[in-house]
């Protein structure tokens, strides 16, 4: 049973280009959550998706951040026009419905790292 | 609102000595309170967790936790550091989706 999949592992874009970044949940899992961990900081919360459906995006920039996890396929984060504050570590993890506390917690993959030269 | 901190940016710790990585969490309603590592250029890899019953939990590699009420507190301990246990350590709180205290770096030396 792979874990979650994240690619690319590594992602180097020139500023103004866009940035795709990909997740595919472990086998059973319906909840997608992105994470960023900026240089020197913690990890922090941008969205979360379920399939087909933004659950909670308060974390994600206004402008150029947008998610989706459709119906089939991995679930999506595109950087639009990136800048030289995008270069971070992009997180994704998934869960199993979350509303039974047993199943409270997530599976990390392994992340993408995103230069913006 | 939710918030989960860890007061101590770095902790260093002797090998073989034991281990403390704190952790307060600041939480309406019930706390669902995790440990989760980082290692250079990885992902998170999930360390132990406390939803209810007991207060001290056993988790991966040997590390545990208690969890106490009245001091809001959840810290990870280990009776004998390795060096291999050093890495970037992440408390935090599932309230609807994980929020994360800002790391620890734990640095053992031999």
């Amino acid at each position: 049973n792979a874990g979650v999949m994240q690619n690319p592992r590594h992602l180097v874009r020139r500023r103004g280009q866009e940035a795709r970044l990909r997740c595919s949940p472990m086998k059973g899992h319906s909840h997608v959550y992105w994470y960023r961990q900026l240089p020197e900081e913690g990890l922090k919360f941008m969205v979360y998706l379920q399939k087909e459906n933004i659950i909670d995006e308060s974390g994600m920039p206004k402008e150029r951040f947008s998610a989706e996890f459709p119906k089939e396929g991995p679930s999506i984060l595109r950087i639009q026009q990136v800048v030289r504050g995008d270069s971070a570590a992009y997180f994704c993890a998934s869960s199993p419905t979350p509303s039974n506390p047993a199943n409270y917690g997530y599976t990390f993959g392994s992340g993408t790292r995103l230069t913006v030269v | 609102a939710q918030s989960v901190a860890q007061p101590e940016d770095q902790v260093n710790v002797a090998e073989g000595n034991p281990l403390t990585v704190k952790c307060t969490y600041s939480v309406s309603g019930n706390p669902y309170l995790f440990w989760y590592v980082q290692y250079p250029n990885r992902g998170l890899q999930f360390l132990l967790k406390y939803i209810t019953g007991d207060n001290l939990v056993k988790g991966s590699y040997g590390f545990e936790a208690e969890f106490n009420k009245s001091q809001t507190s959840f810290h990870l301990k280990k009776p004998s550091a390795l060096v291999s246990d050093s890495a970037l350590y992440f408390c935090a709180n599932q309230g609807g989706k994980l929020i994360f205290g800002q790391g620890t770096e734990l640095s053992v030396k031999p």
